[in-house]
C-alpha cells in the first residue's frame, strides 16, 4: 500500500512561471520529508527537505510547504527554468531519514 | 569526493544465475539502502541497513539478499534472478538525524532474460 502518493504523473509549465508539485502521505508517524530530482540515467539527487516541526522551508527558488493536518506537502519552484525539467520524487521517513518511502514521481517539463 | 558507487552500471544475465551488485560509500554513513525503480511504480524499498550487521526488509524484499559486514559496503545479492527482477536499482546512504539527505548511486540497469 503506497504511503506516499504523487497523484500527478506529469506537469508542464512555462519558463518563468511557478511549478507546484504535490504530495500526500497516509502515515502520521512520518517525521521527515524530502524532495528528490532525477534526470534520466542518473541517480536521484537531493533537492530540499522539511521536518515535521516546520511548515515551510525555503532554499533559493525552491520552497517546500508541509500541512500536517492534511498530510500534504508541496514543492514550489519559482521561477521555473528549462533545466528544472526532470522527474521529482517526494519521500517520507518515520525515523529521521531511515527507510525512505517514495512516491511514484511527477515528471516536470518546463517549456521556453 | 563524497559518493555512492554501484557496480556494475549495466548487467544482462540469464534466469537463475546468481549475481551480486556492489555498493560502496565513502562518507562513513550508518544508513544504507537499496531501491528498485520501475515504470509507473516509482522507487520501491528492497532492503535497509541501520549499521553493520543490522538489516531490515523493505516493501519488496522477495528474491533478494543483502549483507552489511562493513560500514562502507552493502551488496545486493540475487541468488536466482528471474525476469521480474529486471529493473533499475539504486543504492543510497545517509546519516541518522534530521536535516540529512540520502545520497544515491548512479544506478544499475539489470536485465534478466
Amino acid at each position: 500500500d503506497q504511503q506516499v502518493k504523487q497523484n500527478s504523473p506529469s506537469l508542464s509549465v512555462q519558463e518563468g512561471r511557478i511549478s507546484i508539485l504535490n504530495c500526500d502521505y497516509t502515515n502520521s508517524m512520518f517525521d521527515y520529508f524530502l524532495w528528490y530530482k532525477k534526470y534520466p540515467a542518473e541517480g536521484p539527487t537531493f533537492l530540499i527537505s522539511i521536518s515535521s516541526i516546520k511548515d515551510k522551508n525555503e532554499d533559493g527558488r525552491f520552497t517546500v510547504f508541509l500541512n500536517k493536518s492534511a498530510k500534504h506537502l508541496s514543492l514550489h519552484i519559482v521561477p521555473s527554468q528549462p533545466g528544472d525539467s526532470a522527474v521529482y520524487f517526494c519521500a517520507a521517513s518515520r525515523n529521521s531519514g531511515y527507510a525512505l518511502n517514495f512516491g511514484k514521481g511527477t515528471s516536470l517539463l518546463v517549456t521556453p | 569526493e563524497a559518493q555512492v558507487t554501484q557496480n556494475p552500471r549495466y548487467l544482462i544475465t540469464v534466469t537463475g544465475k546468481k549475481l551480486t551488485v556492489t555498493c560502496s560509500q565513502n562518507m562513513n554513513h550508518e544508513y544504507m539502502s537499496w531501491y528498485r525503480q520501475d515504470p509507473g511504480l516509482g522507487l520501491r524499498q528492497i532492503y535497509y541497513s541501520m549499521n553493520v550487521e543490522v538489516t531490515d526488509k523493505g516493501d519488496v524484499p522477495e528474491g533478494y539478499k543483502v549483507s552489511r559486514k562493513e560500514k562502507r559496503n552493502f551488496p545486493l545479492i540475487l541468488e536466482s534472478p528471474s525476469p521480474n527482477q529486471t529493473s533499475l536499482y539504486f543504492c543510497a546512504s545517509s546519516s541518522p538525524g534530521q536535516d540529512t539527505e540520502a545520497f544515491f548511486g548512479q544506478g544499475t540497469r539489470l536485465t534478466v532474460v
